[in-house]
């Protein structure tokens, strides 16, 4: 079982719609990004949370430490939302903060 | 106010060549991450260098594999007689301080073909 674990992998929505994006994980974590890749490869980090919900624009993102869960939600969702959403955890080394991702959501939004 | 910056943003190479892989951080960032995302799977872990600490080099598949900082600044990824299995998009990330709670910023990645 992996680490991080992501769901859907594939979601189709029509423009408008409300996205839900999850992400449960299995190991003690210091944070937990979601980023955002383009084709073409590009990511942009998202969110990096700790606890709590935070909102950017459409995009909110939660977390439940003691569940072990986050969400990614978009709302009012655009063409040019489609993208691979990817849920990373942070393990604090003492020095650095090393990622373990998810397998990634593949969000295509039609008109 | 330069992001993070990889070259070449393209490399194909024969089996069994060396090639090196180039990363520069954000300005005054004094953590470097090198990921790796293969066809087909996720992001993985490589190898990172915070400030004058030791590297983790705990994600580095193979001891074809090694990397280096110099000055703290710029990074280069080396893989020794490439095979086809390395065929990926090498990222580079970095952060400020390396910290708990901090955005990783990333780079636009080297997608690396071994044939």
């Amino acid at each position: 079982k992996n680490e991080v674990e992501q769901s859907p992998q594939n979601l189709t929505a029509q423009e408008g719609e409300f996205i839900t994006i999850n992400c449960s994980y299995s190991v003690g974590i210091s944070a937990l990004h979601w980023l955002q890749q383009h084709p073409g490869g590009g990511i942009v980090s998202l969110f990096m949370l700790s606890s709590g919900k935070k909102k950017h624009g459409r995009l909110i993102a939660t977390i439940n430490i003691q569940e072990k869960h986050s969400s990614l939600h978009i709302t009012a969702s655009h063409p040019r939302d489609s993208a691979v959403y990817i849920c990373a955890v942070a393990a604090y080394t003492g020095t650095a903060s090393k990622l373990t991702f998810g397998t990634g959501t593949r969000l295509q939004v039609t008109l | 106010g330069a992001g993070v910056s990889q070259s070449p943003s393209n490399k194909v190479t024969e089996k069994g060549k060396d090639v090196e892989l180039r990363c520069d951080p954000i300005s005054g960032h004094t953590a470097l991450y090198w990921y790796r995302q293969s066809l087909g799977q996720g992001l993985e872990f490589l190898i990172y260098f915070q400030g004058n600490s030791a590297p983790d080099k705990s994600g580095l598949p193979s001891d074809r594999f090694s990397a280096e900082r110099t000055g703290g600044s710029v990074s280069t990824l080396t893989i020794q007689r490439t095979q086809q299995e390395d065929s990926a998009v090498y990222l580079c990330a970095s952060s400020l301080l390396g910290g708990r709670r901090e955005t990783q910023y990333f780079g636009p990645g080297t997608r690396l073909l071994v044939l």
